[in-house]
């Protein structure tokens, strides 16, 4: 059974910082890995989406890299400000119609 | 903006009663999978309607069903309501069924059983 792991489950940093945030998965017998942003009660909002077969995405700000063989993903934020502040949640997706979701970084960047 | 619409946005029920949710898919999109998000979790595969007909299925009881209209939106019930059930509901369309396709995710439906 996929599971989906996000370390740190909180994160707190000053505006301006470069940061990280970890996701693992267990099985790696996936067809692509997705990022997403949720702000406070709000749905989600897809940031990037990987394939299996390639090794990093890029958008501005954001950068997500994919290690399949050893079930981890990276999601890196450069020159992070407090618009970034959300609950960034990662999910896989195995080849069926679910999306296997981690529980999520909390980010806050305060100025 | 995604296109994906919820209906209603809140909604507070007592334990035992049955509720409707509704979604309204982004223009195009056949596919819809609904997802319960509890507190500080992330979102839960419930089911997916593929052309009206439900296309996979996630750990959860009977109680939860759901409709797919021919127009592509759908609806997700359930009946004999717990409290556990509070959770915020999350609608998600794709263009089509199958892995490749993104979702493209609602704002949500936060329910509440007390």
């Amino acid at each position: 059974k996929q599971e989906v792991t996000q370390i740190p489950a909180a994160l707190s940093v000053p505006e301006g910082e470069n940061l990280v945030l970890n996701c693992s998965f267990t099985d790696s017998a996936i067809y692509n890995l997705q990022w997403f942003r949720q702000d406070p009660g709000k749905g989600l909002t897809s940031l990037l989406l990987i394939q299996s077969s390639q090794r990093e995405q890029t958008s501005g700000r954001l950068n997500a890299s994919l290690d399949k063989s050893s079930g981890r993903s990276t999601l890196y934020i450069a020159a992070s400000q407090p618009g970034d502040s959300a609950t960034y949640l990662c999910a896989v997706n195995d080849n069926t119609d679910k999306l296997i979701f981690g529980t999520g970084t909390r980010l806050q960047v305060f100025p | 903006e995604t296109g994906v619409t919820q209906s209603p946005t809140h909604l507070i029920k007592t334990r035992g009663q049955q509720v409707t949710l509704r979604c309204s898919s982004q223009s195009g999109h056949n596919t819809v999978s609904w997802y319960q998000q509890a507190l500080g979790q992330g979102p839960q595969f419930i089911f997916q309607y593929y052309r009206e007909e439900e296309n996979g299925r996630g750990n959860f009881p009977p109680r939860f069903s759901g409709l797919q209209f021919p127009n592509y939106s759908s609806e997700l019930n359930v009946n004999a309501l717990e409290l556990d059930d509070s959770a915020l509901y999350l609608c998600a369309s794709s263009e089509k069924q199958g892995a490749k396709n993104i979702q493209y995710f609602g704002a949500g439906t936060r329910l509440s059983v007390l």
